[in-house]
């Protein structure tokens, strides 16, 4: 399986983009990039995932690297909302899912 | 109502009680997980069903079980609770299939303390 490693804490200013890396260096053929978010003790929420395409959808933007080994979460006008962990997944679609420690976002005024 | 329901939101219990945990769900998902997260951590997941019949171990088994009654219904069970199974566990769904079956749907969670 896949690891993928994240900064364990970023800051971003409100209204400014939020770029969120994530390393997936051993990533398979057959694995896809998944994004979720948890804000504080809530469920986490999806947020997009990709394959090898750039992705994009009302919550954000998947930029994936062309060898596939790192891709970064663009959230374009980052909201005080949006302050959360980030987590990034790499998981084949026939896999469970497994959470890491994530990236935690803190949305600054 | 929510599409991924868990009962009961917060129960305190005491050492060596048996504790169930109910998940339902009307999205008509075929697969079901059970995750815990410690205060601070990511989440741990527990056991998986990918349909009716099927039941699976993840990361950190020992200590639970599950029991998967319907296609919506989804149970975690701590026979006989400990201390460290204080937690916060979290039910979550997805179809079957390629790319969407890792689009989870999660529940608001339990929060479940053990004395």
């Amino acid at each position: 399986d896949a690891k993928t490693t994240q900064p364990p804490s970023m800051d971003c200013a409100e209204g400014r983009a939020a770029n969120l890396p994530c390393n997936h260096s051993t990533i398979s053929g057959n694995e896809y990039v998944y994004w979720y978010r948890q804000i504080h003790s809530q469920g986490p929420q999806y947020i997009i995932h990709g394959l090898k395409n750039n992705e994009t959808n009302e919550m954000a933007s998947l930029i994936i690297t062309e060898d596939r080994k790192s891709s970064t979460l663009i959230l374009p006008h980052a909201t005080l909302r949006d302050t959360a962990v980030y987590y990034c997944i790499v998981r084949a679609s026939r896999r469970d899912m497994r959470f890491g420690a994530g990236t935690r976002l803190t949305v600054k005024p | 109502d929510a599409d991924v329901t868990q009962t009961p939101r917060n129960r305190i219990t005491k050492t060596g009680k048996r504790i169930m945990l109910e998940c339902s769900q009307t999205k008509g998902h075929d697969r079901m997980y059970w995750y815990r997260q410690d205060p601070g951590l990511g989440l741990r997941l527990i056991y998986y069903s990918f349909d009716v019949k099927d039941i699976n171990k993840g990361e950190i088994s020992d200590g639970y079980s599950v029991s998967r009654q319907a296609q919506a219904k989804f149970s975690l069970s701590l026979e006989s609770a400990i201390p460290n199974q204080t937690a916060l566990y979290f039910c979550a769904t997805s179809v079957g299939g390629l790319a969407g079956a890792n689009v989870l749907t999660f529940g608001a969670g339990s929060r479940l303390t053990v004395l």
